[in-house]
């Protein structure tokens, strides 16, 4: 594993529904990351924060709301989401360069 | 807008065979430039990593080249076995960090 977690593994719900998806490092690092990939795409950057600042925001919409409390944990709150925001959302990790990936929450909106 | 390519169609090899996969880049001037394999349903796993003024890196049965003039890496694994199977993400990277660029990857599959 590469100490990236990821809560839940997977996710279905509804556009009316609000969730939160959660991601937990124990690795040290001071960078932390949103991702959202889709089917035959390249991933997507969403969200950066480095030492629980945002440093960098993809021009996401605005159902998409991040939250670092602290360097070792990292959340993306979901609020009435749209069908073509199913993807696999995956949360990294970096002490500079290279990624850890945690195993990503499938979801599903319908 | 910058743009990384991969070899959108999957790669089928037979095992034991050297597989070559290629990344091509334009309007980007990578300082770092970084191969992650991913299996299904799961994250990607940082490979290698390989700066823009090195030529070549290997690490056991992978071998990666970085030509900045070509604008190219290809990645190599020799003695390819079943379990190499899997996605290959090319991944550039500037010098301040942050601001990754994944490819889509290229499918590959290893025949026993």
């Amino acid at each position: 594993e590469t100490g990236v977690t990821q809560t839940p593994r997977h996710l279905v719900m509804g556009m009316t529904n609000k969730k939160s998806l959660k991601c937990e490092q124990h690795l040290g690092h001071n960078a932390m990351y949103w991702y959202k990939q889709s089917a035959k795409k390249p991933l997507e950057l969403m969200f950066v924060y480095s030492l629980e600042e945002r440093v960098e925001n993809n021009s996401v919409p605005s159902r998409f709301s991040p939250e670092c409390p602290n360097s070792s944990h990292l959340f993306l709150h979901l609020h009435t989401l749209q069908p073509e925001d199913s993807a696999l959302y995956l949360c990294a990790s970096s002490p500079g360069h290279t990624q850890y990936f945690g195993p990503g929450t499938r979801l599903t909106v319908l | 807008s910058q743009k990384i390519e991969q070899n959108s169609e999957a790669l089928n090899i037979q095992e034991g065979k050297t597989a070559t996969l290629t990344c091509n880049y334009t309007n980007y001037s990578p300082a770092y430039l970084q191969w992650y394999r991913q299996d299904p349903g799961r994250g990607p796993v940082f490979l290698l990593l390989i700066r823009e003024n090195e030529k070549e890196k290997r690490k056991e049965r992978l071998k990666v080249t970085f030509d900045t003039t070509l604008k190219q890496s290809l990645f190599h694994i020799t003695a390819s076995q079943p379990a190499d199977s899997a996605t290959y993400l090319c991944a550039l990277d500037g010098t301040g960090g942050f601001k990754t660029i994944f490819g889509a990857g290229t499918r590959l599959f290893v025949k026993a």
